[in-house]
Parts: C-alpha cells; structure tokens; sequence
C-alpha cells in the first residue's frame, strides 16, 4: 500500500519558470530520498533528507524535509528542459515510492 | 554511474510462454529488487533479495519468482506470462536495506 501522495500529478511549464512539487504523508519517515526519472531510463538517486526541517540545495534544486518528518517538497528556480523527468519520492526505510510528479519543461 | 545491466533491454513474447529477465551488478551490494513501472501505478516492488538465495515477497509478486545464486546475479523470471505482466521491469540495488537504491536501465517486457 502506497502511503505517499505527489502532487501535482502532471506539471506542464516555460522555461525559467519557477515550480515546487510535493510528497506528502500521514506517516513519520527516518528519512526520505528524491529520484529523477529521465524518459526511457531508471530512476536516479537526487539526495537523501534525513532531519526534520532540513534543507538541501542541489544546484538550481532546493529539498526540504518537514519539521514533523512526514512530508517533503522540492523547489527548482528558472526550470530548465533538462528538468523534465518523472520526479518520485521514497521514504528510506520502505520498499514504496509515492506515484510521482511528470514534469515537462517547455523550451 | 553504478555498473547495474539489465537483459535483455526488450522484449515480446506471448501468453503462456516462460520469460527470464537477468540483473548483473558489478558493485558487490548486498541488496538487490526487482520492480515493475506502469502507468498510474508508479513504481511496485515485485521481489528483493538482501543475500545470496535469500529472497523475499513484494507488494506485486503473483506470476513472478526470482533466483539468486550470486552476489551479482539476480533473475526475475515469469513462469507462464500473461498480457497483464506487460511492462517496464527496473532491476535496483543498495549497500543497506534503507539505503538509497540504484537502478539499471529497465527491460520493456511486451507480452501478446
């Protein structure tokens, strides 16, 4: 059973635009990691956020983890189109991903 | 980039047909999964494996069972497929079991 929610499900924009996509939980997690699925390839590892509250910048990428543990967002400044992947959620301690986020950047 | 290969990369075959899809890693990590991607259905975990011939059950492991008798080997193997079992299969591998995983390319399994 798959406790984590991505929202938006889909998410269409310009290039330089700026979004923030979300994975959310009733659950406590130890720790929660951030994959970036690029068309027709596996997933890759983006970063591991393990303290509440915590904020980890990667580029033009910035994670935060919730105070509480149970929910975590991603922010991306001035999208670009080698954003465009399936962007998917996995709390560090289960098997499960959340559903996942389609982004596609427009040129 | 982890050294994970999946083979073969596709595949068709028809219902009732047996189907073994291989995962070979070079990283010596203990733990290696076998998912399956559709859409509306995210990622499902089908079988892990956390050593040599230890394995165990995932949300979707119906019609599927695995083998594994080296560190580096684990195979993913479909006893009779069905045209519901069409999908992309994604080997994974990680040093602790709540570690972070690393995928290989996927295999695109097309059962007519």
């Amino acid at each position: 059973t798959q406790l984590l929610e991505q929202s938006p499900q889909f998410l269409s924009i310009q290039e330089g635009e700026n979004l923030t996509v979300y994975c959310n939980s009733s659950s406590v997690f130890s720790s929660l990691q951030w994959y970036r699925q690029e068309p027709g390839e596996g997933p890759v590892l983006l970063v591991t956020v393990v303290t509440g509250g915590e904020v980890k910048k990667l580029k033009r990428l910035t994670f935060q983890f919730g105070d509480a543990r149970k929910d975590s967002s991603l922010h991306i400044t001035a999208a670009q189109p080698g954003d465009t992947g399936l962007y998917l959620c996995r709390p560090g301690n289960q098997f499960y991903f959340g559903t996942g986020t389609s982004l596609t950047v427009i040129p | 980039d982890a050294g994970i290969t999946q083979s073969p990369r596709h595949k068709v075959t028809e219902t009732g047909t047996p189907v073994t899809l291989r995962c070979h890693q070079t990283e010596n990590h203990r733990y290696m999964y076998w998912y399956r991607q559709d859409p509306g259905h995210g990622l499902r975990l089908i079988h892990y494996s956390y050593g040599v011939k230890d394995t165990d059950k995932g949300e979707v492991s119906d019609g599927y069972s695995v083998s594994r008798s080296k560190t580096e080997d684990f195979l993913l193997t479909l006893e009779s497929a069905t045209s519901s079992q069409t999908s992309v299969y994604f080997c994974a591998i990680s040093v602790e079991r709540e570690g972070e995983q690393y995928f290989g390319p996927g295999t695109r399994l097309t059962v007519t």
